[in-house]
């Protein structure tokens, strides 16, 4: 059964870069044609796509967000990450990993992770 | 990018149909056949209910179904239950490998 956990720091200052990772288990991130993507929620409100990436290193980003992100992936240790610069408090939020499912990155999150809460604050 | 429209709220009594819209514009939702929804509740994670519009994942109810007309896609609920009230959104591809999301509609069951 395909499992995704992301782990991130928790709290994070204003100005400063966030850096978090997921882990995928019970399958291999490269097997399938599987995109795998982050998606944030700020409490209490919606759903926001943040950036998808391939095995291969293809990525795609959030045009609202691109200037200020990076994605990644190792697909020797089955895991991807993400990376925000300048982390204000409008990007505190629940962050989740997921697999993107359909044809290329065409497809909505079919399998998500319990998502890990960033908070920015000083 | 601006999200997709829903409608921030829908009623519905026991027993009832209900349907909640999605609407976006030619460059995602009427440009591709590549509309997911998703059933949250409170403090859990998102649940795919349905994708490519209308296809719906081994295991979902088929009290859920899903269609699109022009740049609107609806999800229909049959016979409401009480464990359905919950946050639903819509999602889409939107060209160049971008995902966009609905802002979220809360059902609440009467």
């Amino acid at each position: 059964q395909l499992q995704l956990q992301a782990s991130g720091p928790g709290l994070v200052k204003p100005s400063e870069t966030l850096s978090l990772r997921c882990i995928v288990s019970g399958g291999s991130i490269t097997y399938g044609g599987f995109y795998w993507a982050w998606i944030r929620q700020p409490p209490g409100k919606g759903l926001e796509w943040v950036a998808t990436v391939y095995f291969d290193g293809t990525s795609y980003y959030n045009p609202s967000l691109k200037s200020r992100l990076a994605i990644s992936v190792d697909p020797s240790k089955n895991q991807f990450s993400l990376s925000l610069r300048s982390m204000t408090a409008a990007d505190t939020a629940i962050y989740y990993c997921a697999r993107q499912g359909g044809l290329g990155a065409t497809g909505g999150p079919d399998v998500w992770g319990q998502g890990t809460l960033v908070t920015v604050s000083s | 990018q601006s999200a997709l429209t829903q409608p921030a709220s829908v009623y519905g009594s026991p027993g009832q149909p209900i349907t909640i819209s999605c609407t976006g514009t030619s460059s995602d939702i009427g440009g591709y056949k590549y509309v997911s929804w998703y059933q949250q509740h409170p403090g859990e994670v998102p649940k795919l209910l349905i994708s490519d519009v209308s296809n719906r994942p081994s295991g979902v109810s088929d009290r859920f179904s899903g269609a699109k007309s022009g740049n609107t896609a609806y999800l229909t609920i049959s016979g409401l239950q009480a464990e359905d009230e919950a946050d639903y959104y819509c999602s889409s591809y939107r060209a160049n490998g971008t995902l966009v999301f609905g802002g979220g509609t809360k059902l609440t069951v009467l």
